[in-house]
């Protein structure tokens, strides 16, 4: 299995409350990616990095900020939790982006 | 906005027989397309990846490509009750991914 670690792996929170999620590689790859997966809409991705400091919007991105100051650790922050963002969030690496991706275990986030 | 479309299912096949899975996509320039794998409570699994018009096969695995028609299928021979599981199509860079076929093998 690729080295991807998702922490926490399940959180419930707030309304209103900040959250971090955390995605760690030890693998290198350049490429890493957040996703958010909902009964209906399949994987939606929410911001991409493809290296330190290098990151860009996705689909659904409003609400969520991202930080990556080091390859292996790609942040991501719901500053002000909602309710709508209550889903299961994978984060994903690939070493050039052409290539396959590879996903991690997932974290299940509950905003109450 | 870029768009990949699939049939969300559920498409059910007997034990041994052909399945076909279908994804479409609105962004013509797009170069690299996937096909995963994820059963219920777990994290997508790549099956596989095409770049090139025409078949890759992989095992009991083809994918197929069609750039000009925007088109990418994947056919899993001699299906087994073990691959009963949504099927995901992604495509390009930033791994757009449709909202996944559910597949239903039946012993």
């Amino acid at each position: 299995d690729a080295g991807i670690t998702q922490s926490p792996r399940h959180k419930v929170t707030e309304t209103g409350t900040p959250v971090t999620l955390r995605c760690h590689q030890t693998e290198n790859h350049r490429y890493m990616y957040w996703y958010r997966q909902d009964p209906g809409h399949g994987l939606r991705l929410i911001h991409y990095s493809y290296g330190v400091k290098d990151t860009d919007k996705g689909e659904v991105s409003d609400g969520y900020s991202v930080s990556r100051s080091k390859t292996e650790d790609f942040l991501l922050t719901l500053e002000s939790a909602t309710s709508s963002q209550t889903s299961v969030y994978f984060c994903a690496i690939s070493p050039t982006g052409d290539t396959e991706a590879f996903f991690g275990q997932g974290t299940r986030l509950t905003v109450v | 906005q870029k768009e990949v479309e699939q049939n969300s299912g559920p498409l059910s096949v007997p034990e041994g027989a052909i399945a076909s899975l279908n994804c479409t996509y609105s962004d013509r320039g797009s170069q690299s397309f996937f096909w995963y794998r994820q059963y219920s409570g777990k994290s997508p699994e790549l099956i596989m990846f095409i770049y090139s018009n025409g078949d890759k096969e992989d095992g009991r695995f083809t994918a197929q490509l069609n750039k000009a028609s925007q088109y990418v299928s994947l056919l899993i021979r001699d299906s087994q009750p073990s691959d009963s599981a949504t099927y995901l199509c992604a495509v390009g860079r930033d791994f757009v991914f449709g909202p996944g076929t559910r597949l239903s093998v039946l012993p």
